[in-house]
């Protein structure tokens, strides 16, 4: 089965950048119809969507981040990664990545997969001087 | 602020059932059968309970169910359990450019 494990600094400075990837195990990020997503949990807080990223290498953000997210990925390695830039204490969260269902049809009506299955276990991100 | 909306607390006895409620627009809830439910313990990652408004995933207990009315879905538990006490989020598609939204989360408290 399809495990995902995030990986990056635990410790980041205001107005850095962070950065996490994401490593796919059990199964090949490029096969099938999937978008590897970022999530942030702010500690105390719910979930926030960050963005995804599809097989193909197209990418999705959340409006209120698009201007400070950038997705990509690696087949090579298996991975995908993200990077926010310009950082303040308000990123300071959980961070999960996690597969998403892209869409399919059958039957002459298509469908999307809209949720969230595997996650990985979290990466906390601080940003402290 | 979240874009779906939940109640902040619910408990129940053990045996109990208990409902909880998360609402949202005709945007998202309500246009899309593609509400789902995650169950969080503290310290752990969110784990997939419900897809789809009603779809439970293999190995999930039949005691989860979900439905839907309106802008409003449901997540119901029966035969509450010490372990089912846990946050619960929900999460809808959304026709904005966010894609998905989830709700603010409740705290599940077994009695």
């Amino acid at each position: 089965q399809v495990q995902l494990q995030e990986s990056g600094p635990g410790l980041v400075k205001p107005s850095q950048t962070l950065s996490l990837t994401c490593t796919v195990s059990g199964g090949s990020i490029s096969s099938g119809s999937y978008y590897w997503s970022w999530i942030r949990q702010p500690a105390g807080k719910g979930l926030e969507w960050i963005g995804r990223i599809y097989t193909s290498g197209s990418t999705n953000y959340n409006p209120s981040l698009k201007s400070r997210v950038t997705i990509s990925v690696d087949t090579s390695k298996n991975q995908f990664s993200l990077k926010l830039s310009s950082v303040t204490a308000a990123d300071t969260a959980v961070y999960y990545c996690a597969r998403r269902g892209g869409g399919y049809c059958s039957g002459g009506s298509c469908y999307s997969r809209v949720w969230f299955d595997p996650w990985g276990q979290g990466t906390l991100v601080t940003v402290s001087s | 602020q979240s874009a779906l909306t939940q109640p902040a607390s619910v408990s129940g006895s053990p045996g109990q059932s208990i409902t909880i409620s998360c609402t949202g627009t005709s945007s998202d809830v309500g246009g899309y059968n593609y509400v789902s439910w995650y169950q969080q313990h503290p310290g752990k990652a969110p784990k997939l309970m419900i897809y789809d408004v009603s779809n439970r995933p293999s190995g999930v207990s039949n005691r989860f169910s979900g439905s839907k009315s309106g802008n409003t879905a449901s997540l119901t538990i029966s035969g509450l359990q010490a372990e089912d006490e846990a946050d619960y989020y929900c999460s809808s598609y959304t026709s904005s450019s966010t894609d998905v939204v989830f709700g603010g989360g409740t705290k599940l408290t077994v009695l």
